[in-house]
């Protein structure tokens, strides 16, 4: 069975420390991950990895995909208060025209001031 | 602007009554998808749709029905025979296009059987 695993389910830090989230899956069929942050509501898109090794990099957040350990990591650097939220990792898995995305339980981070 | 919209955002419904909830879309997507999230947990899928006048059961259909009439519309109506209703519920949309995994999400409706 597929299955999507995020590590920690929580983590509390203060402003200015530097965090790692993990995100290891067993998928057949894989295509790509994902990962996603949640706020209150909606889950806004952060990135997209398709290949090993090739870092994605967005401001204070940058992720990785490892495809031979089948795991992904998102660091975010100098957190602020505005980084607390649920941190949603998915792998779209493509099969003929079956696609479906699996989702982790998510790592709820809240930064403290 | 192009986007997923969802209403209500909140919803009260008493046991024993169907309610529907509603996702418009205006990207042109062709694929739309219902999640339930649970306090804690991730997102479990409940429909899904790639094309107009098809849709595919997901993980925890049961209780829970849809319909593809239009391509920028799929209403989810949560059945009496849902047991467990209560959740936040999420619409998503994505193109068809295999190389493009990226779902796009609206606002959510949170729904509470009282």
């Amino acid at each position: 069975e597929d299955k999507v695993v995020q590590s920690p389910l929580s983590l509390v830090v203060h402003e200015g420390d530097t965090v790692t989230l993990n995100c290891s899956y067993e998928v057949t069929n894989f295509r790509s991950l994902l990962w996603y942050k949640q706020e209150k509501k909606a889950p806004t898109f952060l990135f997209m990895l398709t290949s090993s090794g090739i870092e994605k990099k967005s401001g204070r957040l940058s992720s990785i995909l490892d495809k031979k350990e089948l795991f992904s990591i998102l660091n975010i650097t100098a957190t602020q208060t505005g980084d607390s939220a649920v941190y949603l990792c998915a792998v779209a898995s493509h099969m003929d025209s079956n696609y479906q995305l699996i989702w982790g339980a998510g790592t709820k981070l809240i930064i403290k001031p | 602007d192009g986007g997923i919209t969802q209403s209500p955002k909140y919803l009260f419904r008493k046991e024993g009554q169907n309610v529907t909830l509603s996702c418009e879309q205006n990207l042109n997507h062709d694929a739309m998808y219902w999640y339930r999230q649970d306090p804690g947990q991730g997102l479990r899928l409940i429909y899904y749709s790639q094309i107009v006048n098809d849709f595919q059961k997901g993980d925890i259909a049961e209780g829970y029905s849809v319909s593809r009439e239009k391509k920028e519309s799929f209403p989810l109506t949560v059945t009496s025979a849902q047991k467990n209703p209560t959740a936040f519920y999420l619409c998503a949309s994505r193109t068809g296009l295999a190389v493009y995994n990226e779902q796009f999400f609206g606002p959510g409706t949170r729904l509470t059987v009282l």
